[in-house]
């Protein structure tokens, strides 16, 4: 079992829809979360961390289970802008990072 | 916020030539940083964790010997792919941790890194 599993998608949605990506990964112990956003040929950016409570930042909002261990990434009214690919990263024991393969979003006009 | 300068941006190189691969962070402190490898259309693949003033931790299945990293002060790594080949081309990324609230990590521009 991969360390992290995501949907590599594509996740083909029109303008202002809501869409929803979920990641799992395997290590119970692993200890922060993070969404990032990586345009084509480009490096990834920062989108939010994943706190246990939830948090939200404008039309994202990010989870995480740990329970179920899997982190999710919930995108409301999206823009023809939020087509990218969203990498799910897992940071474990001694700083360790571990990316997901990414879901691939493309907005449709 | 936190800014990581990546050198060069772009890079062709002969077969057999070894390339150096600047990362710097501009505007913080990095004890850590860590270089990654790319391929077309795949996720991001860590190749080594480099620690300021002693030796970088490698993962498994990458070659110590061939990607040489030096991390000699806290503002700057180095990855040197020696002796390069076709299938060392690829997209190389370096990114450090900076210590905000949110304990993101950083990214540098990336090198696209092309072996002919």
């Amino acid at each position: 079992r991969k360390e992290v599993e995501q949907d590599p998608g594509p996740f083909n949605v029109p303008e202002g829809a809501t869409v929803a990506f979920n990641c799992t990964y395997s290590n119970s112990a692993s200890q922060s979360f993070f969404w990032y956003r990586q345009d084509c040929r480009k490096e990834p950016k920062l989108l939010m961390s994943v706190y246990s409570s939830g948090n939200e930042d404008g039309r994202f909002t990010a989870q995480l289970n740990r329970a179920s261990q899997y982190i999710s990434l919930l995108i409301r009214d999206s823009k023809l802008s939020d087509s990218a690919t969203y990498l799910c990263v897992v940071r474990g024991g001694y700083q360790k990072v571990t990316f997901g393969t990414g879901t691939k979003l493309q907005v449709i006009p | 916020g936190a800014v990581v300068s990546q050198h060069p941006s772009w890079v062709i190189c002969k077969s057999g030539t070894s390339v150096k691969i600047e990362c710097r962070s501009l505007d913080f402190q990095a004890t850590t940083m860590f270089w990654y490898r790319q391929f077309p259309k795949q996720s991001l693949m860590l190749m080594a964790t480099s620690n300021e003033g002693s030796k970088a931790t490698y993962e498994q299945g990458v070659e110590k010997d061939k990607f040489l990293i030096n991390h000699a002060s806290l503002t700057l790594s180095t990855l040197t792919v020696t002796s390069a080949h076709p299938e060392d081309s690829s997209f190389y990324i370096c990114s450090a941790r900076e210590m905000t609230a949110n304990y993101g990590y950083t990214f540098g521009s990336g090198t696209r890194l092309t072996v002919v």
